[in-house]
C-alpha cells in the first residue's frame, strides 16, 4: 500500500540554524501539506501546496518557513533560522484531490537546542 | 472560526468494556469529518471519513457516526491493541486544511 515517507525521523539542531525536512508524498497525489504538533498540543496546519505553488498558509508559516518541490517526488519544508519554539513533530501529508482525504507520513521530530 | 473539541481527553477501559468518544465541531460548510488513530511518536493513521449527518461507517470494533454538530466514535469490546490517541479533524469550505481536535487518549487494560 502506498504511503507518505519522511526523513529524517529525528533532527536535532541549534537555535539559528537552517533545517530542511523532507517528504516523499504518495506518487499519484497532487496536493501536499505540512502540519506540526507541539508536544501535548493539537496538530496544526502550516501550509498547502499545489501545482508548484502555495495554495494556503497559516499564521505560523511566516517568512522563516518555505516549501519546495525540487523534483517529481520530494516535497521539502525549510526553516531558515530555527527558534526554540519550532521544536515539534512535523508531519507531511498528501491527497489526490483538494478538499479530500489526506494521508500522513510518520513525522520528523525536530528538537531545537 | 472553525473549531473542533474532543472529549474526554483521556479514557481508560477494561478489555471488553464498550464506550464512545465525542467530537464536537463548528465549521463553515462541512466538507468532511475525519477520524484518525495516532500511536505515540507516529503520524495520524486514517480510520474513517464522514460527509453528511446520519452517515455511519464501521471497521472491526469501531463505528463512527455523524450529526450536524458532533461525531461519535463507538468502540465495542475493545482490546489492548486499540490503545492509542484518536484524533478528529474537519475540512470546511475555506481551503483544504484540516482542523484537528486535541484528541482522546484511549487506554485499554487486559
Amino acid at each position: 500500500e502506498p504511503e507518505v515517507t519522511q526523513t529524517p525521523s529525528h533532527q536535532v539542531t541549534q537555535m539559528g540554524q537552517e533545517v530542511i525536512l523532507r517528504c516523499v508524498p504518495i506518487s499519484n497525489h497532487l496536493y501536499f501539506y505540512w502540519y506540526r504538533q507541539i508536544l501535548g498540543q493539537k496538530v496544526e496546519f502550516l501550509v498547502s501546496f499545489y501545482n508548484n505553488e502555495i495554495s494556503e498558509k497559516s499564521e505560523i508559516f511566516d517568512d522563516q518557513f518555505s516549501v519546495e518541490r525540487p523534483d517529481g517526488s520530494n516535497f521539502t519544508l525549510k526553516i531558515r533560522s530555527t527558534k526554540l519554539e519550532d521544536s515539534a513533530m512535523y508531519f507531511c501529508a498528501s491527497s489526490r484531490q483538494g478538499q479530500a482525504l489526506q494521508y500522513f507520513g510518520p513525522g520528523t521530530r525536530l528538537t531545537v537546542t | 472560526e472553525d473549531q473542533v473539541t474532543q472529549s474526554p481527553e483521556a479514557l481508560r477501559l477494561q478489555e471488553g468494556e464498550s464506550s464512545s468518544l465525542n467530537c464536537s465541531y463548528t465549521v463553515s460548510g462541512l466538507r468532511g469529518l475525519f477520524w484518525y488513530r495516532q500511536d505515540p511518536g507516529k503520524g495520524p493513521e486514517f480510520l474513517f471519513t464522514l460527509y453528511s449527518a446520519g452517515e455511519e461507517k464501521e471497521k472491526e470494533r469501531l463505528k463512527a457516526t455523524l450529526t450536524k454538530k458532533e461525531s461519535f466514535l463507538h468502540i465495542t469490546a475493545p482490546k489492548p491493541e486499540d490503545s492509542a490517541t484518536y484524533l478528529c479533524a474537519v475540512l470546511g469550505n475555506q481551503g483544504g486544511k484540516l482542523i484537528f481536535g486535541q484528541g482522546t487518549e484511549l487506554s485499554v487494560k487486559p
